[in-house]
């Protein structure tokens, strides 16, 4: 079975530390990992890795893939308020059209 | 150009009662999914489609039927419903697998 464990589950840290948040899979046939931020409502999308595309920046996040240890990690630097949101992460499957998600990582960031 | 969209935003159902999720996006896109979000619990695939007349069981199917009559709307049907079946219903779509969109969700509760 397709599997995806996320940790911590929930991480509480004050404003302008760093955090790192853990993703690992154990799936047949990987394609991609994708990192999604949920707030109040809808899930939206942060960064998708490949094996032709492992590692990603797009300002105080940055995320890298290990394909040797099946496993992402998402880094958020200089922690704001608004970063509090819960994290998750998914798989994509070769020849499969759906998402696996992990159970996400809640982060409460304070001021 | 609305995205995602979900009806209704909260719905109060008792035990044994049916009723119908509705999701329409206005992207084109040929990929659309139904998940469930449980409290403190990541996104679990109900069913999923890749296309017009076309769907497919995701991880939790039992007690929900689906429909994809056209490119643009996918509703969830529950047919007696359960108070295991409370829960937060996010329809997303893709034009891959990749980056979905999500809506708005739907709370419901069975009661």
């Amino acid at each position: 079975e397709d599997k995806v464990v996320q940790s911590p589950l929930s991480l509480v840290v004050h404003e302008g530390d760093t955090v790192t948040l853990n993703c690992s899979y154990e799936v047949t046939n990987f394609r991609s990992l994708l990192w999604y931020k949920q707030e109040k409502k809808a899930p939206t999308f942060l960064f998708m890795l490949t094996s032709s595309g492992i590692e990603k920046k797009s300002g105080r996040l940055s995320s890298i893939l290990d394909k040797k240890e099946l496993s992402s990690i998402l880094n958020i630097t200089a922690t704001q308020t608004g970063d509090s949101a819960i994290y998750l992460c998914a798989v994509t499957i070769q020849g499969a059209q759906k998402l696996v998600f992990g159970q996400g990582t809640r982060l409460t960031i304070n001021p | 150009n609305a995205g995602v969209t979900q009806t209704p935003k909260f719905r109060i159902l008792k035990i044994g009662q049916s009723m119908t999720l509705q999701c329409t996006q206005d992207m084109n896109h040929n990929y659309m999914y139904w998940y469930r979000q449980d409290p403190g619990m990541g996104l679990k695939l109900i069913y999923y489609s890749v296309g017009a007349g076309i769907t497919d069981k995701g991880e939790v199917p039992n007690g929900y039927n689906v429909s994809r009559s056209t490119t643009e709307d996918f509703p969830l049907r529950l047919e007696l419903a359960a108070p295991s079946q409370t829960s937060v219903y996010f329809c997303a779509s893709s034009s891959q697998a990749y980056e979905q969109y999500f809506g708005p969700g739907t709370r419901l509760t069975v009661t």
